[in-house]
């Protein structure tokens, strides 16, 4: 059975530092997709990126990086220069090949940015 | 365009009674997820629905159950409340094709159910 886990419950920083939210996967299928998701106050799942099994690059959105390998089953986001409105709890989410739109969320990390 | 709307926001009910909450998925979305997130439990998957057929189902007792309209739109159901329950309830839409593999859902604020 597929499952996602992301060790850091919370993560508290200083604005401007960099910080890595780490998120390692685990699934029988060769074919899946990640996601990430930030959940702000308001509740609401705000998408972030999705990625698929046979993509390996890494990406680059702004101060948002993700890093992609299948060797760790790891999906790891890291945001560069972090400011108070990055606060938020962000999930990382598995859908296996198979399994529609039905996502297997890992337990968050819950990340506050000081001034 | 308008993003997923869901009804009512909160809600506060008692054990035993039952609640219906409902959801408009992003206009010319066919599918439509419910989540529950706990403290608990996080995020679980409660179940899809695809034109008004059920898709998949998370692994949640026979009190729980969901229909979809000809319209897209989607409302669940909570009988026999209990005070686990308490919860809140989002919702997701996408168009739902998997030609392209998973899509990406949309969710919306939530449903926070209080169960006293």
């Amino acid at each position: 059975a597929q499952k996602v886990t992301q060790a850091q419950t919370e993560i508290s920083v200083v604005e401007k530092e960099d910080v890595t939210l780490d998120c390692v996967y685990e699934t029988r299928d060769t074919t899946y997709y990640l996601f990430w998701y930030k959940q702000p106050p308001s509740g609401e799942l705000v998408f972030l990126i999705r990625r698929n099994s046979f993509d390996e690059q890494n990406e680059i959105s702004g101060r948002y990086s993700w890093n992609f390998q299948k060797s760790t089953s790891s999906f790891n986001f890291t945001i560069t220069a972090s400011q108070v409105v990055d606060s938020a709890v962000y999930f990382c989410a598995l859908s296996e090949g198979n399994a529609g739109n039905m996502l297997t969320f890992g337990g968050g990390t819950r990340l506050m940015v000081k001034p | 365009k308008a993003g997923v709307t869901q009804t009512p926001r909160y809600l506060i009910k008692t054990r035993g009674q039952q609640v219906t909450l409902s959801c408009s998925p992003i206009s010319g979305h066919r599918s439509v997820s419910w989540y529950q997130q706990t403290p608990g439990q996080g995020l679980q998957f409660l179940f899809e629905y695809f034109s008004e057929t059920q898709r998949n189902k998370g692994n949640f007792p026979g009190r729980f159950s969901g229909r979809q309209f000809s319209n897209s739109r989607s409302e669940m159901n909570v009988s026999t409340l209990e005070l686990g329950d308490s919860a809140l309830y989002l919702c997701a839409s996408c168009l739902g094709d998997h030609m392209s593999g998973a899509n990406v859902l949309t969710f919306g604020a939530g449903s926070r159910l209080t169960v006293l």
